[in-house]
């Protein structure tokens, strides 16, 4: 079965540090990986996906960039963090490519103070 | 590409009670999923519906569907303590797009 790893799990930073989420998949191979981000009380925007190693598309533009070096490892990074960023990182795989259903971790929280 | 969008934002009910929430969409689908968020934590995937399905049951959990009027439900039924959560649908292209969710809140 399928596991995510996220971390930190939490995470206090100030405003113009430097940003690093990873996220790593265990049990499948290939996967197609999702960053959402939700702010507080709300719902879940896409930021980045990647379906494999080096290919990473851009939801939404904005401060953060993400990566993927490996075929299981998932990155979400920023140079220079805003107070705007402060948010719930979710990071997610594909169960299965013929039903679309998502596989989440169990998330970072990033506050920027 | 589309989002769902659920209601009512947030819900209060006693223990023992249905819970009945709505989502709608504004284009067609392949599937339609609805996912629950516990406070703080990931989202956990509940059921998945089919464009080509009216209903579907998983435990106590009802869904259905109607692609007429681009509108799904999820009925929890004889609700727990534990069903205390935020519930998203979620519209499903290469991409899951996901609403701002209804807060169920169950009461002892």
């Amino acid at each position: 079965s399928q596991t995510i790893h996220q971390w930190p799990a939490t995470l206090v930073q100030p405003v113009g540090s430097p940003l690093s989420l990873e996220c790593t998949v265990e049990g499948t191979s290939n996967p197609n990986l999702y960053w959402y981000r939700q702010a507080a009380g709300r719902g879940l925007q896409l930021l980045f996906y990647s379906v494999g190693i080096g290919q990473i598309s851009s939801e939404v533009p904005q401060n953060l960039s993400a990566s993927r070096p490996q075929d299981r490892q998932f990155i979400l990074s920023s140079k220079k963090l805003l107070l705007s960023d402060s948010g719930f990182y979710l990071c997610a795989c594909f169960r299965g490519h013929q039903t679309g259903e998502l596989f989440f971790g169990e998330g970072s929280r990033l506050t920027v103070l | 590409s589309q989002q769902g969008e659920e209601d009512p934002q947030a819900l209060s009910i006693q223990e023992g009670e249905n819970a009945t929430m709505n989502c709608s969409y504004k284009t067609s689908i392949n599937n339609l999923q609805w996912y629950r968020q516990n406070s703080g934590r990931g989202l956990v995937h509940l059921i998945l519906i089919r464009s080509n399905e009216r209903e579907k049951h998983s435990g106590r959990l009802r869904v259905t569907l109607d692609t007429s009027k681009k509108s799904s439900s999820l009925l929890i039924t004889a609700s727990r303590a534990a069903d205390t959560a935020s519930y998203f649908c979620a519209t499903s292209d290469y991409k899951l797009s996901f609403g701002a969710g209804t807060t169920v809140t169950v009461r002892a």
